[in-house]
């Protein structure tokens, strides 16, 4: 079955440590996206990229850095710098990102740094 | 500035009765897209409904309708027969087309409760 993977479900790091969130589709998609999501909050977008080797940040980029290397990858590292990592990240894809094609999303990696 | 809002954070809803989630939106870009999507206690989101700009009907998907008033600048969602299932937390979101990224804008969410 297609779909986006995720890993790991959970993710404990000590502060201070760089740590690297996976994500990885195989249903051929061309755009990829990562989002925070906190408590009681809505999605925020971190990063996205619309093609191979180009990404562009979203809305609250600092701390985090993407590469996509490969079409069916587009890992997410938070680095020491992100000031709250503590959350749960959603990496989603879209086919063409235009006009009704939803995102589809990935079970999301719950990060804990302590 | 682009924003979803949702001014539910909690709903309560009896079984079997329909429930409506408000969303209001703001652009001022004449072409777009709002979507509905539903968080269960897992974490993954589940795709429901669309509805562009330029649809003069109002989107339906089984249960779910969307209530688009474009006037008010809301996409409200209609549950209709609630079910224990659909527990969970609801996000409006919204694409604007001449950004070109596909990127969604999401609301804060509603959280709803299905009582037996």
């Amino acid at each position: 079955d297609g779909g986006i993977t995720q890993s790991p479900k959970y993710l404990f790091r000590k502060e201070g440590q760089n740590v690297t969130l996976s994500c990885e589709q195989n249903l051929n998609h061309d755009a990829m996206y990562w989002y925070r999501q906190d408590p009681g909050q809505g999605l925020r977008l971190i990063y996205y990229s619309q093609i191979v080797n180009d990404f562009q940040k979203g809305d609250i980029a600092e701390g985090y850095s993407v590469s996509r290397e490969k079409k069916e990858s587009f890992p997410l590292t938070v680095t020491s710098a992100q000031k709250n990592p503590t959350a749960f990240y959603l990496c989603a894809s879209t086919s063409y990102g235009q006009g009704g094609s939803p995102l589809h999303f990935g079970n999301g990696t719950r990060l804990t740094v302590t | 500035a682009q924003k979803i809002t949702q001014t539910q954070p909690g709903m309560f809803v009896q079984e079997k009765e329909a429930v409506t989630l408000d969303c209001t939106y703001d652009t001022s870009d004449q072409s777009y897209g709002l979507f509905w999507y539903k968080q269960p206690s897992s974490g993954e989101m589940i795709f429901l409904i669309y509805q562009g700009s330029y649809d003069e009907q109002n989107a339906t998907e089984g249960r779910y309708s969307l209530n688009f008033q474009k006037a008010r600048k809301s996409a409200n969602l209609v549950i209709s027969a609630s079910q224990l299932g659909d527990s969970a937390m609801y996000f409006c979101a919204m694409r604007v087309f001449s950004s070109n990224t596909g990127k969604l804008i999401f609301g804060q969410g509603t959280t709803l409760q299905v009582k037996p």
